[in-house]
């Protein structure tokens, strides 16, 4: 069973950083897109960053220069550094399977205020 | 940026009856298009995917079709299930982008 559990969230303030986890089950994480979806409190759902099967990263333009997003494939394990930290970052990130978003886990919230 | 347009924002269905949903993309995404239901509180799920491909476990009185820049999901008799907010989602190209959601809710 393909499962991705997200941990790592919490509140910070503005100007810090935190690392989020997702740990993936039932599947490599080597094997597919993966991606990084948040969204923010009563807002609609924005696509944050890709690592493709082969390492390469990609990331909005909202976050770059800022997240970095890798992996560890003997844990099977993504993580997501986020440094700093804007009010806007405010929002539950999931991590997300594929391209078109297949598996998602249930989103750790991120709450960035002073 | 593919730009992508939902409409309406907010659609008012009794049970039993119809529903359609449109999205719109600003340059054409051919057929890689998906959309999710999303319910209070959890995470959104996949339930279409290259346009029309119906996810495992969808029910089959969910329809989606469309190419190009037009889109369209279907609910062809709404179960109380069903009230939820769904999102279209472009990836044919990046940024990958969503729509901005469309709410089904309770007449």
């Amino acid at each position: 069973e393909v499962q991705l559990v997200e941990t790592g969230g919490g509140l910070v303030q503005p100007g810090g950083s935190l690392r989020l986890s997702c740990v993936a089950s039932g599947f490599t994480v080597t094997s597919n897109y993966m991606s990084w979806v948040r969204q923010a409190p009563g807002k609609g759902l924005e696509w944050v960053s890709v690592i493709y099967s082969g390492g390469f990263t990609n990331y909005a333009d909202s976050v770059k220069g800022r997240f970095t997003f890798s992996r560890d494939t003997s844990k099977n394990t993504l993580y997501l550094q986020m440094n700093s930290l804007r009010a806007e970052d405010t929002a539950v990130y999931y991590c997300a399977r594929a391209l078109y978003f297949d598996y998602w886990g249930q989103g750790t919230l991120v709450t960035v205020s002073s | 940026e593919i730009v992508m347009t939902q409409s309406p924002a907010t659609l008012s269905v009794s049970p039993g009856e119809r529903a359609t949903l449109s999205c719109r993309a600003s340059q054409s995404v051919s057929g890689n298009l998906a959309w999710y239901q999303q319910k209070r509180g959890q995470a959104p799920r996949l339930l279409f995917y290259g346009a029309s491909t119906r996810a495992t476990g969808v029910p089959a009185r969910f329809s989606a079709s469309g190419s190009g820049t037009e889109f369209t999901l279907t609910i062809s008799s709404l179960q109380s299930e069903d009230f939820a907010v769904y999102y279209c989602h472009q990836y044919d190209n990046w940024p990958l982008t969503f729509g901005g959601g469309t709410k089904v809710e309770f007449k």
